[in-house]
């Protein structure tokens, strides 16, 4: 069974359309998060929840929302995409707490055109 | 504010020879320390991580890491390479508190040939 789940595996889309990226995690744990991996490979957080909660939220335009129905799956709507949306999306899981281990998903691959 | 420098963006190496691959970060707290590693095309998978406790630390797939408080560093070494090793490797730190947040350098590629 997949721990990390990610759908769909590939989007191609058209600028200014919006979009919807679905994570579900069954490890159990509390905090669910999301990456972007940019061209270069640069990793970097975009938000965090934990038991639903929104408990870190990065400098990211306010098209990106994140919503959480319940603490298996965490969802990524972006609104009115553009050129520079284009990347990896990674939705990640671990138990609460700095020093846990955070459980990957295999990734959301956006283009946008 | 923390931040992580993996000073080489790409390491070849031939297959059985030992690699080393340099982490150094800057926090003005106590921070955990983590590498991941990412196969081609695929998410990240943990390969060790230091909490506390002994500096060296030893991780899946044969490699081993020992953090360095006094120059502020988490080296990933393996004594011996395989072409499977091929892959690139991200070092991360996050703070000792409750917030997980990672943040990751900008990750080695490892290149492993015959």
């Amino acid at each position: 069974d997949t721990a990390v789940s990610q759908t769909p595996k590939y989007l191609v889309t058209q600028m200014g359309n919006d979009k919807s990226i679905k994570c579900e995690q069954n490890l159990g744990h509390d905090t669910m998060y999301w990456y972007k991996q940019d061209s270069k490979k640069f990793l970097k957080i975009m938000f965090s929840y934990n038991n639903k909660e929104l408990i870190i939220n990065e400098t990211v335009p306010n098209r990106f929302s994140p919503k959480s129905p319940d603490k298996a799956h965490l969802n990524l709507h972006i609104n009115s995409l553009e050129l520079g949306d284009s990347a990896v999306y990674f939705c990640a899981s671990s138990p609460l707490g700095s020093g846990e281990t955070q459980y990957f998903g295999p990734g959301t691959r956006l283009l946008v055109l | 504010a923390q931040s992580v420098t993996q000073l080489d963006s790409q390491v070849p190496v031939f297959e059985e020879a030992p690699v080393e691959l340099r982490c150094n970060y800057s926090s003005s707290v106590s921070v955990y320390l983590f590498w991941y590693v990412q196969y081609p095309n695929q998410g990240l998978q943990l390969l060790l991580k230091y909490l506390s406790g002994s500096t060296l630390v030893k991780g899946i797939n044969g490699f081993e890491a020992e953090f360095n408080k006094s120059q502020t560093s988490f080296h990933l070494r393996k004594p011996s390479v395989h072409i499977s090793d091929t892959a690139e490797y991200f070092c991360a730190v996050s703070h000792t508190g409750t917030a997980s947040k990672l943040t990751f350098g900008t990750g080695t590629r490892l290149q492993v040939t015959l």
